[in-house]
Formats: structure tokens, C-alpha cells, sequence
């Protein structure tokens, strides 16, 4: 079993519509999640995190986490054509010293059709 | 505040040679870790800086590769003997102390003939 999983997709939506993207964890330890967005060819950049229970919102993006259930969401409303891209599940956990490594999942290609 | 930077963005070798990547961090951005991601897969840690003192390494990184952070500024990744399945986005990300959210740069690609 991965540590972090992620439909790979592709999941395609309509322009206008919410993009809803899922994350599963598999360490009970983990207590930092990020969503992360990658276009293709380039770095990942960091759209949203989220560290306690519930829903945080920033703009068009909304993180969920439940630790209960060890899953975590993005949602993303009113999708663009320019949010076609691959997003990324990232989770951290403390280390000795604390390290704060992530862990990423495989991601989710996401198309929105205009 | 000018973001991570990386160089060089390409480098293409053949196998055996030796390469070196260099990463500037985001200033007083005193965390930095170094990340290798291939073609589907997402990032994976490789090694982390606490100012100069490296104090984790992942068991994918071999003995062929070396990271070192000098006065706690730049880093440096260097990869002896490569190997082509040593082929792939080297990429390096930097945070703050007291902040968790880790910033990438613009990564390097090696390619390994």
C-alpha cells in the first residue's frame, strides 16, 4: 500500500464547474497536508494546506481533511482551462529533529474542457 | 524575495560521469531538502538541510550521492558514477524555520545517455 494515493485521473470537468480531487494517507503520524500544482515541464507549487480537521478555504480552492477517515480534498470551484494540471497530495510527519519531509502522491491529472 | 533557484534547469551526461546541481534557497529560509521526481511519479525525499548540518537522508539515496549546504547558504547535489536510471527532475525546496510549507525551485533535469 502507498503511503499517500491518488486517483490518477484524467478527471475532466467543465469550465465553470468544481473540480474535486481526493487524497488517502496511510501513516496515522501524518499532521501536515498540501496540495501542490504542477504543470507539465515545471516545479510544483504550493496551492493550499491544511493541518487541523475540517475545511479551509482560500479563494476558488477548498482543502478538507478528515484524520479519522486519514483522507484529504481539494476542491476547486468555478474550474479555468489554466487549472488543467497535474495536482499533487503531499503529506509530512515529524522526524527526529523535526524534518518535516513530504510524502507525495503519485497525482491527479486534471483537464477543464472550455 | 526572488524563489528557489536551481542550475543548471538541464544537464545531459553520459553514463559514468559525475554531475553537480546547485540550489539557492529563498533568503532566511534556513530548511532546505532536496527532492527527485521521474515521468508519472510524484516528488521524492532525498535529503534535508538544517542550516549547514544535513540531519535526514533517505534510503534512496546511495552512496554515489553526496549533498552538502556550506555556511548554510546554497546547496549542492552531486551524483558520482551515473547510472540512467538515475535520469529524472532533481528538485530542491526550501522553508522557514518556524513555517512547514516548503517553496520548489524550477528543478533539474539529468538525463543519462
Amino acid at each position: 500500500q502507498k503511503e499517500v494515493e491518488q486517483n490518477s485521473g484524467p478527471l475532466s470537468v467543465p469550465e465553470g464547474a468544481i473540480a474535486s480531487l481526493n487524497c488517502t494517507y496511510s501513516d496515522r503520524g501524518s499532521q501536515s497536508f498540501f496540495w501542490y500544482r504542477q504543470y507539465s515541464g515545471k516545479s510544483p507549487e504550493l496551492i493550499m494546506f491544511i493541518y487541523s480537521n475540517g475545511d479551509k478555504e482560500d479563494g476558488r480552492f477548498t482543502a478538507q481533511l478528515n484524520k479519522a477517515s486519514q483522507y484529504v480534498s481539494l476542491l476547486i470551484r468555478d474550474s479555468q482551462p489554466s487549472d488543467s494540471a497535474t495536482y499533487l497530495c503531499a503529506v509530512s510527519k515529524a522526524f527526529s529533529g523535526s524534518a518535516r519531509q513530504l510524502t507525495f502522491g503519485s497525482g491527479t491529472q486534471l483537464t477543464v474542457l472550455p | 524575495d526572488t524563489g528557489v533557484s536551481q542550475n543548471p534547469r538541464h544537464k545531459i551526461t553520459k553514463r559514468g560521469q559525475n554531475v553537480t546541481f546547485r540550489c539557492d534557497p529563498i533568503s532566511e529560509h534556513n530548511r532546505l531538502y532536496w527532492y527527485r521526481q521521474t515521468l508519472g511519479q510524484g516528488p521524492e525525499f532525498l535529503t534535508y538541510f538544517q542550516n549547514e548540518a544535513q540531519l535526514e537522508k533517505s534510503r534512496l539515496l546511495s552512496d554515489r550521492f553526496s549533498a552538502e549546504r556550506p555556511k548554510g547558504s546554497f546547496s549542492t547535489l552531486e551524483i558520482q558514477r551515473t547510472e540512467q536510471g538515475d535520469s529524472a527532475m532533481y528538485l530542491c525546496a526550501s522553508s522557514k524555520d518556524i513555517d512547514y510549507e516548503q517553496y520548489f525551485g524550477p528543478g533539474t533535469r539529468l538525463t543519462v545517455t
